[in-house]
């Protein structure tokens, strides 16, 4: 199993440009989370899905917008790139929304990007 | 506001010293707290709590929850530089499945 894997790696866009974030996990996990990381703020969510069909606001969506493609699948849109999006981006999964017992999520390596 | 605060912000000791990490939370309907390890790249899952007083343990580090005063630490012993790494702290409440995390732990050990 490769887990949760997202692309691309690295990646380097001018104010204004779009592009989509991908995320794909092979564990048959329901649900799916974008996260975006800065120095000194944690992890902060921008969106998830509970299950497939369904996408709702985590803290800090604006400028993003998500597609839960299918069960495996959960992308990541930036519209209009602006320079305040530059981060590193984690997509991560977990098996059950509001299920007991563990029910950690497990993340992906990341995508690091910068807008110019 | 659900808030997770943890401290110290960094933490540099030698190899072989003890180390203590807190993590203090306020979250409307508390379910779980979770630790996570974070070297360069992403978060690798350490710790669930759920309950008081039960002390996990994987080698080296133990967690406990204290629900009553609304904080968990997280012990290392005898450190090792490979435990060099970001550790987060998160909680889970009963009304969402998402995570709440807080800013991290940055813990470097040096030989």
């Amino acid at each position: 199993n490769a887990g949760v894997t997202q692309t691309p790696k690295f990646q380097v866009l001018k104010t204004g440009q779009s592009m989509t974030l991908q995320c794909a996990q092979d564990m048959n996990h329901n649900s799916m989370y974008w996260y975006r990381q800065d120095p000194g703020m944690g992890l902060r969510l921008i969106y998830y899905s509970a299950s497939e069909g369904t996408t709702d606001k985590g803290e800090v969506p604006n400028g993003y917008n998500v597609s839960r493609l299918n069960k495996r699948e959960f992308s990541l849109r930036l519209e209009s790139a602006a320079p305040s999006q530059t981060s590193v981006y984690f997509c991560a999964s977990s098996p059950q929304p509001l299920a007991g017992g563990r029910n950690e999520q497990f993340f992906g390596p990341g995508t690091r990007l910068t807008v110019l | 506001e659900d808030k997770v605060v943890q401290s110290p912000l960094s933490l540099v000791v030698h190899e072989g010293d003890t180390v203590t990490l807190n993590c203090s939370y306020e979250v409307t309907n508390f379910r779980s707290l979770l630790w996570y390890k974070q070297e360069k790249k992403a978060p690798t899952f350490l710790f669930m709590l759920t309950s008081s007083g039960i002390e996990k343990k994987s080698g080296r580090l133990s967690s406990i929850l204290d629900k009553k005063e609304l904080f968990s630490i997280l012990n290392i012993t005898a450190t090792q530089t490979g435990d060099s790494a970001v550790y987060l702290c998160a909680v889970r409440s009963y009304n969402t499945d998402k995570l709440i995390f807080g800013t991290g732990t940055r813990l470097q050990v040096f030989p």
